[in-house]
């Protein structure tokens, strides 16, 4: 099984300031139809998991554009340009390039 | 729009069944590859089964001959039959359209003695 390794996995930051979260991956996530299927997800305190970032770095719908995707092969990073307090939870990276698809183990992000 | 709403969670005894449903709206069903995810209280997600519309179907090995995955485009609705159940397999349970774009509320399946 591929393994998703996320880091940092707690991630204090101050309001207004960046954040970062990296996603790697034990084996490339390249698929054989050449699309990378590397996505991010939010869950906020008490509620579903949300997407915010498909195939690595396609923003979803309503997702406001301090939130932003990059990587490749196996290295890929969640930025959030400037924290605010409704970021709060805990991000999670998932590949969907090989079954069974996998997770990381999730970056609890908390406002300093 | 779209909504998934999951149901048939509750407390079971380990080596118990249940079958959890997923009711969609607001997107034609038959068209989009379906997802099982969990996650036990106070943990991570995991991934539990796919179903695609052309008949294909996953399992991670944590449930595989366990768990089967069934869906009926007629009805828009997913189902995950859960036999043999263990303590280690409570937790909530998510459906998830496609690359997992949308989620449900989730269901709270407690195997417990």
């Amino acid at each position: 099984d591929v393994v998703m390794t996320q880091s940092p996995l707690s991630l204090p930051v101050t309001l207004g300031q960046p954040a970062s979260i990296s996603c790697r991956s034990s084996q490339s996530l390249v698929h054989s139809d050449g699309s990378t299927y590397l996505h991010w997800f939010q869950q906020r305190p008490g509620q579903s998991p949300r997407r915010l970032i498909y195939k690595v770095s396609n923003r979803d719908s309503g997702v406001p554009d301090r939130f932003s995707g990059s990587g490749s092969g196996t290295d890929f990073t969640l930025k959030i340009s400037r924290v605010e307090a409704e970021d709060v939870g805990v991000y999670y990276c998932i590949q969907g390039t090989h079954w069974p698809n996998t997770f990381g183990q999730g970056t609890k992000l908390e406002i300093k | 729009q779209v909504q998934l709403v999951e149901s048939g969670g509750g407390l079971v005894k380990p080596g118990g069944s249940l079958r959890l449903s997923c009711a969609a709206s607001g997107f034609t069903f038959s068209d989009f590859d379906m997802n099982w995810i969990r996650q036990p209280p106070g943990k991570g997600l995991e991934w539990v089964s796919y179903s695609s519309p052309s008949g294909n179907i996953y399992y991670a090995d944590s449930v595989r001959g366990r768990f089967t995955i069934s869906r009926d485009n007629a009805k828009n609705s997913l189902y995950l039959q859960m036999n043999s159940l263990r303590v280690e397999d409570t937790a909530v349970y998510y459906c998830t359209r496609g690359w997992y774009a949308n989620w449900g509320q989730g269901t709270l399946v407690t195997v417990s003695s």
